[in-house]
């Protein structure tokens, strides 16, 4: 089966620190999506990337996918408190109508 | 800005008793998702549907499960008799095109817990 790994599984990073989180699959990516979630809340939306080498940017979060779209990075660049939560990798599930599926998700804490 | 919104927010229950979980998605989306969350775990996909009927379903989506679209703005979810494994936290998408080509929009869910 396919899946999505994350890593790291959490991350503590004092406020102003830059960071990754990485996002691999063992199969090519059709659609890899970024998406937050607050603790106990919804799943917020980042970003989407569907081409090799794409990489895309909002406020201070830049998302890439590498060429051979089994990887992707998610970059945070000076944290602040409100960049806490879960970050989740979601990808189309191949060969399907309307699966998605999620990685296991990376819990971020940032000290201030 | 449109968003997809759930209610109720919290839902306790028995064990065996039937709950609805309902969603209204984003207007314009004709794709409709539903995805589970036990606590600790991955966000888990249980069913899609698209034009009135179920596109796709995962092995948790049992018997025990349905969806319905009774009108034209409100998407739900029904669990037949509740066991307690089913507590999770629930969540409801919608997108404008299908999978693949369509991001999906999560409303922020519906905690049940089944006691």
């Amino acid at each position: 089966s396919q899946e999505l790994e994350q890593s790291p599984q959490s991350l503590i990073v004092q406020e102003g620190k830059n960071l990754t989180i990485n996002c691999t699959s063992s199969k090519t990516l059709y659609g890899l999506y970024w998406y937050k979630q607050k603790y106990g809340e919804g799943l917020i939306f980042l970003m989407m990337l569907q081409k090799g080498g794409e990489e895309k940017s909002h406020e201070k979060i830049t998302a890439k996918l590498d060429e051979k779209k089994q990887q992707s990075s998610l970059h945070i660049t000076a944290s602040q408190p409100s960049h806490a939560g879960i970050y989740l990798c979601g990808a189309d599930r191949p060969n399907t109508g309307n699966q998605f599926y999620f990685g296991t998700g990376t819990s971020l804490t940032v000290i201030p | 800005e449109p968003e997809v919104t759930q209610t109720p927010s919290h839902q306790v229950t028995q064990m065996g008793q039937e709950v609805i979980l309902r969603c209204v998605p984003i207007s314009n989306h004709l794709y409709f998702y539903w995805y589970r969350q036990i606590l600790g775990q991955k966000v888990e996909f249980l069913v899609s549907f698209y034009n009135n009927e179920i596109s796709e379903k995962s092995e948790i989506f049992d018997d025990q499960f349905s969806v319905e679209r009774p009108d034209g703005s409100n998407f739900t979810l029904k669990i037949r008799s509740t066991k307690l494994e089913d507590s999770a936290m629930y969540f409801c998408a919608s997108s404008e095109l299908a999978s693949g080509g369509g991001t999906q929009y999560f409303g922020p869910g519906t905690r049940l817990l089944v006691l």
